[in-house]
Parts: C-alpha cells; sequence; structure tokens
C-alpha cells in the first residue's frame, strides 16, 4: 500500500495569499498518478487536479499542480475566500487507491 | 448533466443489514467504473471499492474485503454497497464516485449518505 503524507495539516492565510500543499508518497508513485480533490464543510470532495499537473474541467488557474515520483505539490495562488476548505491528495497507480491524511486551509 | 443521487441517511442498529444506493444520470453507466468512498467522521477519505457495471467487475480494498458488497444493476443505472451484519464502526458517510482509470480516480460524486450504526 502506498502511504501519502500531506503537509502541513494546517495553513492559517489570509485572502489573496498563495497557499502550498505538500504530498509525500511511501514509494514512487506511477506514471504520476496523482490527483488533489477539494473538499468544503458538507460537501462531497471535488476533483481539482489529475496527473499531478492537469486541471480538471471548470477549475480556475490559479489551482496548480506539480511533482512527480514520491513529492508532490498542490499550489494555490491568490487565495480566494471561496478556497478554504480541505484538500486531499490521492493516488491511483497502483490497484489499492489511496489518499493522503489532508489539509486543512482555514482564514488566518 | 453528469448526476449521482444517492440514498438518504441511515440510522441502523448492530447485527442490522442494509443496502445503500447510488442512481447515476447523465452519462452511459455500463462505460464508466463507480466507485465507494467511507469518510469517518471527521477523519479523511477511504477507498472501499469499484465496480464495472459492464460487465460487474468488482475490486474491494483489503480492509474491507468480506465486510461490504458492491453491486450494480444496469437496468435502474444504480449501484449499490450493502451490509449483512453493520458494526459500530460502520458509522461513516459514504460516498459514490465515477471512476476514471479503472475505477480509481473519481471525477463526479454523489452527495454522500450517512450511515449511523448505534443501539
Amino acid at each position: 500500500e502506498i502511504v501519502l503524507t500531506q503537509s502541513p495539516g494546517t495553513l492559517s492565510l489570509s485572502p489573496g495569499e498563495s497557499a502550498t500543499l505538500s504530498c509525500r508518497a511511501s514509494q514512487t508513485v506511477s506514471i504520476s498518478y496523482l490527483a488533489w480533490y477539494q473538499q468544503k464543510p458538507g460537501q462531497a470532495p471535488r476533483l481539482l487536479i489529475y496527473g499531478a499537473s492537469t486541471r480538471a474541467t471548470g477549475i480556475p488557474d490559479r489551482f496548480s499542480g506539480s511533482g512527480s515520483g514520491t513529492d508532490f505539490t498542490l499550489t494555490v495562488s491568490r487565495l480566494e475566500p471561496e478556497d478554504f476548505a480541505d484538500y486531499y491528495c490521492q493516488q491511483y497507480g497502483s490497484s489499492l487507491p489511496t489518499f493522503g491524511g489532508g489539509t486543512k486551509v482555514e482564514i488566518k | 448533466e453528469v448526476q449521482l443521487v444517492q440514498s438518504g441517511a441511515e440510522v441502523k442498529q448492530p447485527g442490522q443489514s442494509l443496502k445503500i444506493s447510488c442512481e447515476v444520470s447523465g452519462y452511459s453507466f455500463s462505460t464508466y467504473w463507480i466507485a465507494w468512498v467511507r469518510q469517518m467522521p471527521g477523519k479523511g477519505l477511504e477507498w472501499v471499492g469499484t465496480i464495472y457495471p459492464g460487465d460487474s467487475d468488482t475490486r474491494y480494498s483489503p480492509s474491507f474485503q468480506g465486510q461490504v458488497t458492491i453491486s450494480a444493476d444496469k437496468s435502474i443505472s444504480t449501484a449499490s454497497l450493502q451490509w449483512s451484519s453493520l458494526k459500530a464502526s460502520d458509522t461513516a458517510l459514504y460516498y459514490c464516485a465515477r471512476g476514471l482509470n479503472s475505477g480509481r480516480l473519481f471525477d463526479y460524486w454523489g452527495q454522500g449518505t450517512l450511515v449511523t450504526v448505534s443501539s
């Protein structure tokens, strides 16, 4: 099983600032099959990024993903009020898809 | 428009059986995987398993193998997750999601079904 470790656990920022979220895998994620999801309270997760860096349909370009191998990053530039939420990374390169524990981006 | 609409919240006692459902619309049900994902109260996301309705090919997480059963009915475009004997530890929010990449990447999600198991 590939274990994904997200850091930090909580990120306290102000609107307009940039957020940098990290996701580290316990072993190489094949073909950069790494996705990011956003979840707001009381809502289902929403796919933001797949293939480590490809934005899903309708996702604003202030969301960007990067990385390969075992280290991946989600960057949210110019935080909007609606971006304050929980974020999860997920690998889908192995037969057992796994999620990270999440990063909470909260308003400072 | 792709939609996944899940059945309503359930409150059950330990030992009871339960089947929750996920009705899809807006795309061909038979040609995409459907996955189930668990979220325990205040916790993160866990993949339960995935089914391909076209041929009923089903895969389970080792953590859930033997604990739940996933099924699909093409005639009503509905996938289901069922338990034969619930435990208190099954209390969670369960999401269905459309699966890509052999059902391991989730692009559209249902609204979730809260399952509460309590005596």
